[in-house]
C-alpha cells in the first residue's frame, strides 16, 4: 500500500532562514510526487509537482528514489509562505492522491 | 464562478440523519474526485468521476456513502444514517481531464460536517 509520512506537524522559522519541510513515501512502483499548500482562509492548491522540475514561489522539491523521500525546500523563508503543506503521491494511471497529514509552517518575523 | 464550489459550507447533523452534499465543479471539466478530512489529517480519497461514470468508488468507508453525478457535472455525496465518525471536511476536486498525473486538481472550499 502508498504511504506518505510527513514527520513534523508544525514548524517555525525565522524569516530569511532556510526552510526544509520533510516528506518520505513508501509505495513500490514509480511514483508522482507533488505538494499542495492551503493558506489560511483559502483552498488547498497544487504548489509544486516533481515532474515538472519547476521552482514556483521559491520553492524546490527533489524526489529522492534512494531515501524515498521527496522534501521541499526555500533558502530562505518569507512571511507569506506561512501555510498548511501537504506531500502528496499518485500513480501513473491512477487518479488516487494519497496525502501525508501535513506541517503547518509559520514564519517568525 | 471561476472555482469548485461546494455546498453547504457547514452542516451540523443528528446522528442518524441524512446529509447531501453538493459540488459545482470548472465548466468543462471532465473529472471530478471526493476527499474526506478529517480533523488533522491529510485530505483521503473516497470517489473518482470520469463524466457521470463512477470509476473508483474504493474509498467510500461504507455502503450508507454514496455518491452521483448523473449529467457529468454537479456530483452530490450522500452520507445516510449519520455517524459521529462521519465528522470531516468533505472537499470535492475536478480536474479538465483525467488524474493527479495528468492535469492539475483545483480543490474547492470544502463542506464541514459535523454530527451531533
Amino acid at each position: 500500500a502508498q504511504r506518505v509520512t510527513q514527520p513534523e506537524k508544525l514548524l517555525s522559522v525565522f524569516k530569511g532562514a532556510p526552510v526544509e519541510l520533510k516528506c518520505n513515501y513508501s509505495y513500490s512502483g514509480s511514483p508522482e510526487l507533488f505538494w499542495y499548500v492551503q493558506y489560511s482562509r483559502q483552498r488547498l492548491q497544487l504548489l509544486l509537482r516533481h515532474i515538472s522540475r519547476e521552482s514556483i514561489k521559491g520553492f524546490t522539491a527533489d524526489l529522492n528514489k534512494g531515501e524515498t523521500s521527496f522534501h521541499l525546500k526555500k533558502p530562505f523563508a518569507q512571511e507569506e509562505d506561512s501555510a498548511m503543506y501537504y506531500c502528496a503521491l499518485s500513480n501513473f494511471g491512477n487518479e488516487k492522491l494519497t496525502f501525508g497529514t501535513g506541517t503547518r509552517l509559520t514564519i517568525i518575523p | 464562478g471561476a472555482g469548485v464550489s461546494q455546498s453547504p459550507r457547514y452542516k451540523v447533523a443528528k446522528r442518524g440523519q441524512d446529509v447531501a452534499l453538493r459540488c459545482d465543479p470548472i465548466s468543462g471539466h471532465v473529472s471530478l474526485f471526493w476527499y474526506q478530512q478529517a480533523l488533522g489529517q491529510g485530505p483521503e480519497f473516497l470517489t473518482y468521476f470520469q463524466n457521470e461514470a463512477q470509476l473508483d468508488k474504493s474509498g467510500l468507508p461504507s455502503d450508507r456513502f454514496f455518491a452521483e453525478r448523473p449529467e457529468g457535472s454537479v456530483s452530490t455525496l450522500k452520507i445516510q444514517r449519520t455517524q459521529q465518525e462521519d465528522s470531516a471536511v468533505y472537499l470535492c476536486a475536478s480536474s479538465l481531464a483525467g488524474g493527479p498525473d495528468t492535469g492539475e486538481l483545483f480543490f474547492g472550499e470544502g463542506s464541514r460536517l459535523t454530527v451531533l
